[in-house]
């Protein structure tokens, strides 16, 4: 296991399509952890994941954007009728049950909407 | 209101000096406060923890001070190279809901 891995790395949509986007956490990792950066800013939390439960998510985040991590493994986070709004870099990172809590990240997905 | 800030604007430091960024926090008492690395187009890199009991860490040419008090944490990079050119970010855990807090980062660039 190299890493964190998200995949597309890129991905350009129209207004109003509906996109997904994967992570594949450090296999040992319970928690799990979805990001947006836009430019010029730190990471923006979205939610949180211990194994397969949600236990956290932004106030912020609208109704149209939902995520999952059904095995307590790789997790997907979708986003519904987008919106250029959207248009950020969506990060995930996981980091181990105990220790010092680091977070590990991957190398992102870059969202255009058009 | 809670707030993590730091130096918003660019700094430039020339090859082999010292160069020392600072973030600082109001309302918030983390745990312990971290200090990752991100070049353009990734994910952050991890550097440095350093507890709410800490007052120094070091990991080679990397130095975190923090003081609570002053809500404050430094992190310095001695003997600078132009391949520490990137932007620096600081975040607080709270180990109330196991998050991190963010700030917008510091992009230090080193001339040669």
């Amino acid at each position: 296991d190299t890493g964190v891995s998200q995949n597309p790395r890129h991905k350009i949509t129209k207004r109003g399509q509906n996109v997904t986007f994967r992570c594949d956490p450090i296999s040992e990792h319970n928690r799990l952890y979805w990001y947006r950066q836009t430019l010029g800013q730190g990471p923006e939390f979205l939610t949180y994941f211990q194994n397969e439960a949600q236990l956290e998510k932004s106030r912020l985040l609208s109704d149209r954007f939902s995520a999952e991590r059904p095995k307590g493994s790789f997790s997907t986070l979708e986003i519904q009728r987008t919106e250029q709004g959207d248009s950020a870099m969506y990060l995930c990172a996981s980091s181990p049950f105990r220790g010092e809590q680091e977070a590990f990240f991957g190398q992102g997905t870059r969202l255009t909407v058009v | 209101s809670q707030k993590i800030e730091q130096n918003s604007e660019a700094l430039n430091i020339q090859e082999g000096k010292t160069a020392t960024l600072t973030c600082n926090y109001t309302n918030y008492s983390p745990a312990y406060l971290q200090w990752y690395r991100q070049d353009p187009g990734r994910g952050p890199v991890f550097l440095l923890l350093i507890r709410e009991n800490e007052k120094e860490k070091r990991k080679e040419r990397l130095k975190v001070t923090f003081d609570t008090t002053l809500k404050q944490s430094l992190f310095h990079i001695t003997a600078s190279q132009p391949a520490d050119s990137a932007t620096y970010l600081c975040a607080l855990f709270m180990d109330s809901n196991y998050q991190l807090i963010w700030g917008a980062g510091t992009k230090l660039i080193i001339k040669p």
